[in-house]
């Protein structure tokens, strides 16, 4: 069964810092993966998606993610945090099903992202 | 273009009523899917929809209910509302025909609708 763990529920980093938010899963077949950024009382937003092309892979916002097969690890990272990231953060796994549509999504418990000035 | 719209955004009920909620998708999307946030915690499926049939479901219980209607728009109903279903339930709509590598980017998101039981 597919599960993702975020390690961290909080994160706080200075403005102009490296922001790191960790993502491990778990997936019997090649997977698909995701981060979703959630500002408060709104939906979720794309921000990058792994889709087993290049493994670095670049989003919105400045942010970037490293899929690691052999440490099953989809990190999130932006050089310099920018007091506008913070919001919650969630990582998320899917499967193709039905013969390439797409599976639903399995997500993480999020970390919440805060930025000190 | 119109993303995901989700209506009511607030709502409040009281234990053992019934409630729905309704998701109109993004324009060109023909698949909907329903999430439940619960407070401190990541969405969890509750079921897919495409071509008003149920094509994926969830661990919830059959309390949990869905529709959609040829225009694709889609409602969730909860019936024998308990404390334990107050949370964020989110709509998100996605074309069905392509993967995700084809240059979709698969879910969009609405803003959600807070259920709040009490």
């Amino acid at each position: 069964a597919q599960s993702v763990t975020q390690l961290g529920s909080h994160v706080s980093v200075s403005e102009g810092a490296l922001v790191l938010l960790r993502c491990n899963y778990s997936s019997s077949v090649p997977p698909y993966l995701f981060w979703y950024v959630q500002y408060p009382n709104q939906g979720l937003q794309l921000l990058l998606k792994y889709t087993s092309a290049a493994t670095l892979v670049k989003g919105i916002n400045g942010f970037e993610a490293e899929f690691k097969k052999s440490e099953t690890s989809f990190h999130l990272t932006k050089p310099s945090a920018h007091m506008s990231d913070a919001a919650e953060y969630f990582c998320a796994v899917s499967e193709e099903v039905y013969g390439g549509s797409q599976g639903n999504l399995i997500f993480g418990k999020g970390t919440k992202l805060s930025v000190k000035p | 273009d119109a993303g995901v719209t989700q209506s009511p955004t607030h709502l409040i009920k009281t234990r053992g009523q019934q409630v729905t909620l309704r998701c109109s998708p993004k324009s060109g999307h023909d698949t909907v899917s329903w999430y439940q946030q619960a407070l401190g915690q990541g969405p969890q499926f509750i079921f897919q929809y495409y071509e008003e049939e149920e094509r994926q479901r969830g661990n919830f219980p059959d309390r949990f209910s869905g529709h959609q209607f040829p225009n694709y728009s889609s409602e969730l109903n909860v019936n024998a509302l308990l404390l334990g279903d107050s949370a964020l339930y989110l709509c998100a709509s996605s074309p069905l025909v392509g993967t995700w590598g084809q240059g979709n980017d698969g879910y969009t998101f609405g803003s959600g609708t807070r259920l709040t039981v009490v």
